[in-house]
């Protein structure tokens, strides 16, 4: 079966720092590109940034741009997304997310919830 | 402010057709036919209906259509089911710098 996990969400203060982790099982993970995708509560879907099968190529919204990062190992199957400089605004769900077709996602975790607040 | 635009809510009756719309620009709906469409559920992950704007993946009934026009994209749901009631987001690649953007999301409500 085709899975993500994600995990590593936590309620973390302002400015501070977060990483989270992405496992993937039930398919060759090095051969797909694979994304980050937040919900902020009661908002609608945000994609935050994407990275290319081999690590050779990132992406990311200009909202994130330099305060996060995205990497993986393809050893052992996993993504992962540094969050800093953590501001409220980045309060939100965090879907790790398959990226199948052009441009689009045919696999999502169930995400894991990240919270700003002091 | 999302950079695609979809209506806020839609609704329609068991059995009748909905269309939800998503309009962008040249340099991402009507440049690119690199449109997707997904449906979310309360609590759930979202689930892709269309891709590449007119394609359904394996398992996707064929009640869910896509189409695009200039800078306008197209969710057409037919017969509608009490499950069909959701949250659907458009998203699209774009040549801007971030890549790829979603529309604010539609609530189909079934009647």
């Amino acid at each position: 079966e085709v899975q993500l996990v994600e995990s590593g969400g936590h309620l973390v203060q302002p400015g501070g720092s977060l990483r989270l982790s992405c496992a993937a099982s039930g398919f060759t993970f090095s051969n797909y590109w694979m994304s980050w995708v937040r919900q902020a509560p009661g908002k609608g879907l945000e994609w935050v940034a994407n990275i290319k099968y081999d690590g050779t190529e990132k992406n990311y919204v200009d909202s994130v741009r330099g305060r996060f990062t995205v990497s993986r190992d393809n050893a052992r199957n996993s993504m992962y997304l540094q969050m800093s400089t953590l501001r409220a605004e980045d309060t939100a769900v965090y879907y790790c997310a398959r990226d199948a077709y052009p441009y689009a996602v045919d696999v999502w975790g169930q995400g894991t919830t990240v919270t700003v607040s002091s | 402010q999302s950079a695609l635009t979809q209506p806020a809510s839609v609704s329609g009756s068991p059995g009748q057709s909905i269309t939800i719309s998503c309009t962008g620009t040249s340099s991402d709906v009507g440049g690119y036919n690199h449109v997707s469409w997904y449906q979310q559920h309360p609590g759930k992950a979202p689930k892709i209906m269309i891709y590449e704007v007119t394609n359904r993946p394996s398992g996707v009934s064929n009640r869910f259509s896509g189409s695009k026009s200039g800078n306008t994209a197209s969710l057409t749901i037919s017969g509608l089911q009490a499950e069909d009631e959701a949250d659907y987001y458009c998203s699209s690649y774009t040549s801007g710098s971030t890549f790829r953007v979603f529309g604010g999301g539609t609530k189909l409500t079934v009647l």
